[in-house]
């Protein structure tokens, strides 16, 4: 079945810090893939997302591409700040059919001033 | 617009109690989805409905667990006679249409069987 591998924490950077959360997948088809972000007490949150092969998506500095031939949707920001500090979760749908979500295990980012 | 509202944030029950979950939609939005996130694990999908439906529920366990969305009020979810196992965060997400990408996720529900 469909699923996704994420990069586990948790991770502790420094602010400015180059930041890369891998996060690869398994799938049949063209699945959609996404990034949500957790806050502290709080819902998860649409960060970015990639409908097919060669997107990018990109918000509030992050950006991830879509590679189907690695299968693969890694997180980059080139310059994390304490604000980023969250759980982060990558996410699949698969292509048709019901649109329910698929995600990773999440991985809690600290980052410290 | 209020955001995703989910009741209570916490819930305490003993074993072989019920736990009800209560999630209202944002306004406008007629399809609801819900994850549970077990200790350690992402989020797993369990059910999804529109109003009055249920359209996938391959997710859900199949005793002890019930859904609904009915046409007035918020969705439910229902945990007959829970156990320790199913302690765990239960996410509620809405859209106004089945697209995925703009499932709108509340603050959910942590549920602690004891």
């Amino acid at each position: 079945g469909n699923s996704v591998t994420q990069m586990e924490g948790p991770v502790t950077l420094s602010e400015e810090a180059f930041l890369t959360i891998n996060c690869t997948y398994t799938a049949t088809g063209y699945p959609s893939l996404f990034w949500y972000v957790q806050y502290p007490g709080e819902g998860l949150q649409l960060l970015l997302k990639a409908t097919k092969a060669d997107d990018k998506g990109s918000n509030k500095g992050f950006e991830a591409t879509y590679r189907k031939e690695t299968t693969s949707f890694h997180l980059e920001k080139g310059s994390v700040q304490v604000s980023d500090s969250a759980v982060y979760f990558c996410a699949l749908s698969k292509e048709g059919g019901s649109e329910k979500l698929v995600f990773g295990k999440g991985m809690k980012l600290t980052v410290n001033p | 617009n209020a955001g995703v509202m989910q009741n209570p944030r916490h819930l305490v029950r003993r074993r072989g109690q019920e736990a009800r979950l209560r999630c209202s939609p944002m306004k406008g939005h007629s399809h609801v989805y819900w994850y549970r996130q077990l200790p350690e694990e992402g989020l797993k999908f369990m059910v999804y409905l529109q109003k009055e439906n249920i359209i996938d529920e391959s997710g859900m366990p199949k005793e002890r667990f019930s859904a609904e969305f009915p046409k007035e009020g918020p969705s439910i979810l229902r945990i007959q006679q829970v156990v320790r196992g199913d302690s765990a965060a239960y996410f509620c997400a809405s859209s106004p249409r089945g697209e995925t990408y703009e499932q709108y996720f509340g603050p959910g529900t942590r549920l602690t069987v004891t």
